[in-house]
Parts: structure tokens; sequence; C-alpha cells
């Protein structure tokens, strides 16, 4: 089974709304991290945000908020008022501390930000 | 600067010439790692390091070997390339487990002929 799923291969949001790219993730341990990264064309991988396993608020940097659902095992990325600077591809991550540490990589969603 | 470095950026070899990909952090972290990025499958760890002389298999170790020897230095090894690890690779590093959060190098397009 995948461990960390993201649906949606491509996005379009209009520059000043808001987006929130899915993440589905697959875990039996009890301690874990979820992470955003961003990936411009450049090729740079750019960290955003970080959710522990434990955190009971979601967790949020400027414009960038992590929806947290433990219960659903989901942690979407929401942007808010998108700038065309956001364009790049978006990839969510977790760890799971108890298992070993490995880092489990989703496939990534592309985002377009449209003038 | 704070920064993960990784050499060479850009490298074609062929079919069976050993190489080395080196990465240097400058943060004094524990924890570094190396993953691969291929078109539609995200990025996949190879190996990872906890601290110093510790290194654990990720998802796709097979052709690859590593080395720690000293906490700032992680080189990615390749005995024998094959066309099919044609791929960008990355190095990354973070402080501790828990804190969790990875620092990336540029990364480094390996084309094997």
């Amino acid at each position: 089974a995948q461990k960390i799923t993201q649906t949606q291969p491509g996005m379009f949001v209009q520059e000043k709304e808001a987006v929130t790219l899915d993440c589905t993730y697959d875990t039996s341990d009890q301690s874990y991290g979820l992470f955003w990264y961003k990936q411009p064309s450049s090729g740079e991988m750019i960290f955003l945000i970080y959710q522990g396993s434990y955190d009971e608020q979601n967790a949020t940097e400027g414009r960038y908020s992590l929806n947290f659902q433990k219960a659903r095992k989901s942690a979407n990325l929401v942007i808010s008022a998108s700038q065309l600077g956001d364009s790049a591809m978006y990839f969510c991550a977790m760890r799971e501390v108890n298992t070993g540490n490995q880092f489990y990589f989703g496939t990534g969603t592309s985002l377009t930000v449209i003038p | 600067e704070a920064q993960v470095t990784q050499n060479p950026r850009y490298l074609i070899t062929v079919t069976g010439k050993k190489l080395t990909v080196t990465c240097s952090q400058n943060m004094n972290h524990e924890y570094m790692s190396w993953y691969r990025q291929d078109p539609g499958l995200g990025l996949r760890q190879i190996y990872y390091s906890m601290n110093v002389e510790v290194t654990d298999k990720g998802d796709v170790p097979e052709g690859y070997k590593v080395s720690r020897k000293e906490k700032r230095n992680f080189p990615l090894i390749l005995e024998s390339p094959s066309p099919n690890q044609t791929s960008l690779y990355f190095c990354a590093s973070s402080l501790f487990w828990q804190e969790g959060t990875q620092y990336f190098g540029p990364g480094t397009r390996l084309l094997v002929l």
C-alpha cells in the first residue's frame, strides 16, 4: 500500500484565490511527522510546513496551513491568496518515528496559478 | 550560510563506470538521506543515516552504497551504474529525528548511457 497518496496530478487556481492540495497517508505508527515541500521549475526542494502526529492544532506558516484530520489520515495543504510564484510541484511527505525514521513522499501535485 | 551541497550537479557517464556523488552539510545535522526523483514517482528514499557509522536502507537501495564516516558527509556510491539509475538525486539533512524537517541539496542530474 502507498504510504502517501496525492490524488491530484494537476491543479489550477486563479491568482488571489485559495487552493487545497490533498494528501492522505497510511501508517500504523503512533508517532509520525507530516511535511509539505514545494519544488519550483528550477528544481530545488523547499520546505513549507510541518505537522506532528501529536499536535492538536493545525500548523500554519504564513499563507500555508495544514489541515490535519488524524482520524481520516489526511494532511491537506491550504494555500491562501495564491500568487503567480506559487506555481510549482508540491509534495506531501511522512516520517515514521518508531518504525525506522524513513521518509515517504507522494507523487506530487502540479499547481498552476492563473493570472 | 547553512546549506547542503552536492557535487557534481550534472553527470553523464557510461554503464559500469563507478561514480560517487558527494554530499556535505554545515549544520551539524545527525540525520542525512539520499533520494532519487523520477517522473510520476515522486521522491524515493535510497539510504539514510541517523548518525555517524549508522546507515539504513530506504525503499530503493539496490545498486547504491553509502557511508557515513563523518557527521557532515554522506557520499552516494554507484559501483556499477546502469541506465535505470538515470535520475535526479537529492541529498537532505535534518537536526534531530524529532524535528524532522529536512533541508535539501540542489540536486544532481545523472545520465547513465
